[in-house]
């Protein structure tokens, strides 16, 4: 299993400004994964994040405007740039340990409410 | 493209039934299924994993079965407790590809005392 962290647990933003969200793993893992989860509807995949390169965004998700970094094996940052109220979501942290049985497990998010 | 439907949206039922939540996707060359639970607000919280050669897994009063060439996975709570209200997700992860988990859009469950 996995133990994850993310900070902020919640934030109030204005328009226009950027909030990074810190993902922390208690154990080295091998897939690091970022999901949004808008209000009502079920979670839905940004990006995947990738040790030491870029990160590999789903359809409709942009690097200008969320960036995330994953400098090892148990850290990652994603960045909500520019912000509008439609950014208001839950964001999560999802990680997959080394293992063959690939159980994903999930921070407890934030949320992120903009006004 | 994988799909993953989950019937009912929403379930309601008194304390101390049992009840069944269902699960089905599209596209039967998964490599593993999982079973969430998330509380409002919250993270989700992993259920029970059942990898594509098995039939089911139980952990205490929940039991999940999958039948990979039908496509359906069923999650079972027996003696329903108001403690298990949440919204149940289903997801399911492919043999090909990035291996993504694609999720179900989750049952709401609410428990009467």
């Amino acid at each position: 299993s996995a133990v994850i962290s993310q900070k902020p647990s919640r934030d109030i933003c204005q328009r226009g400004t950027s909030l990074t969200i810190q993902c922390q793993v208690d154990s080295q893992v091998t897939m690091m994964f970022w999901y949004r989860q808008q209000p009502g509807q079920s979670l839905t995949l940004i990006a995947t994040a990738n040790q030491g390169s870029e990160a590999t965004y789903e359809s409709g998700f942009v690097i200008d405007k969320f960036p995330i970094s994953r400098p090892n094996l148990t850290f990652s940052t994603l960045t909500v740039s520019n912000m509008s109220p439609e950014d208001s979501s839950i964001y999560l942290c999802s990680v997959v340990p080394w293992g063959a049985t690939y159980e994903q497990y999930f921070g407890p998010g934030t949320r992120l409410t903009v006004t | 493209k994988q799909e993953v439907t989950q019937i009912p949206a929403a379930l309601s039922v008194p304390e101390g039934e049992n009840l069944v939540l269902n699960c089905s996707f599209t596209d039967s060359a998964i490599y593993n299924l999982q079973w969430f639970r998330q509380d409002p607000g919250k993270g989700l919280t992993s259920l029970l994993l059942i990898q594509s050669s098995q039939r089911e897994q139980t952990s205490g009063r929940l039991n999940a079965s999958l039948d990979k060439s039908s496509g359906r996975s069923t999650l079972y709570i027996a003696a329903s407790q108001p403690g298990d209200s949440a919204t149940y997700l289903c997801a399911v992860r492919a043999i090909q590809g990035a291996q993504k988990l694609v999720f179900g859009q989750g049952t709401r469950l609410t428990i009467n005392p």
